[in-house]
């Protein structure tokens, strides 16, 4: 089945305590994005890569890593978590750009950081 | 602000009626696309709308893109339980980086 996955669903964590949140799409895709979504402020891009080894930031990416050593994979990383990045993420995939093709997301991770 | 901007914010009907929920951006696009979440979930492309298109049909779906206007509006007809969800918009600028930037929703609840 064509699909993004993300581990964990849910994650609570304090202060400073590096995390990962994975991703991985079976379709083949180049283009993979991060969103996070909280209330009021809707879908924002954290990063994007167009390919493998090509990442760029988003709109909000501070605090943020990424790599995509493979075309699959697209983690995230919070090298030192902080309350204001609790929040719903979610990572996305499509062909081409991301721009003329759907997206395809995954189910979400719900990070709380105490 | 953001590009693109649903109206209303929420929308509750009655089984079988037709929901109507609208978007409106600012700058030229290059497509326009409506994805359905529901609560808590990932977000599920519904249809593409390219900027030379008018309307374009998926099952119970239709879209219309208006760009005079810079407008859109999705509707779903004969709604079902199943379609209570949020909506929303996302564009393509013309300008910029190629990448989709997204509404805050339409929050619609399907009453039985």
């Amino acid at each position: 089945e064509a699909q993004v996955t993300q581990n964990p669903r849910y994650l609570i964590t304090v202060t400073g305590k590096k995390l990962t949140v994975t991703c991985s799409q079976n379709m083949n895709h180049e283009y993979m994005s991060w969103y996070r979504q909280d209330p009021g402020l809707g879908l924002r891009q954290i990063y994007y890569s167009m390919n493998v080894e090509v990442t760029d930031k988003g709109d909000v990416p501070e605090g943020y890593k990424v790599s995509r050593k493979e075309k699959r994979n697209f983690p995230l990383i919070l090298e030192s978590p902080s309350p204001n990045q609790t929040s719903l993420y979610f990572c996305a995939s499509s062909f081409g750009t991301g721009a003329n093709s759907p997206l395809h997301f995954g189910n979400g991770t719900r990070l709380t950081v105490t | 602000s953001q590009q693109g901007e649903e109206d209303p914010q929420a929308l509750s009907i009655q089984e079988g009626e037709n929901a109507t929920m609208n978007c409106s951006y600012k700058t030229s696009i290059n497509n326009l696309q409506w994805y359905r979440q529901n609560s808590g979930r990932g977000l599920v492309h519904l249809i593409l709308i390219r900027s030379n298109e008018r309307e374009k049909h998926s099952g119970r779906l239709r879209v219309t893109l208006d760009t005079s206007k810079k407008s859109s509006s999705l509707l779903i007809t004969a709604s079902r339980a199943a379609d209570t969800a949020s909506y929303f918009c996302a564009t393509v600028l013309i300008q910029g980086a190629q990448k989709l930037v997204f509404g805050q929703g339409t929050r619609l609840t399907i009453n039985p």
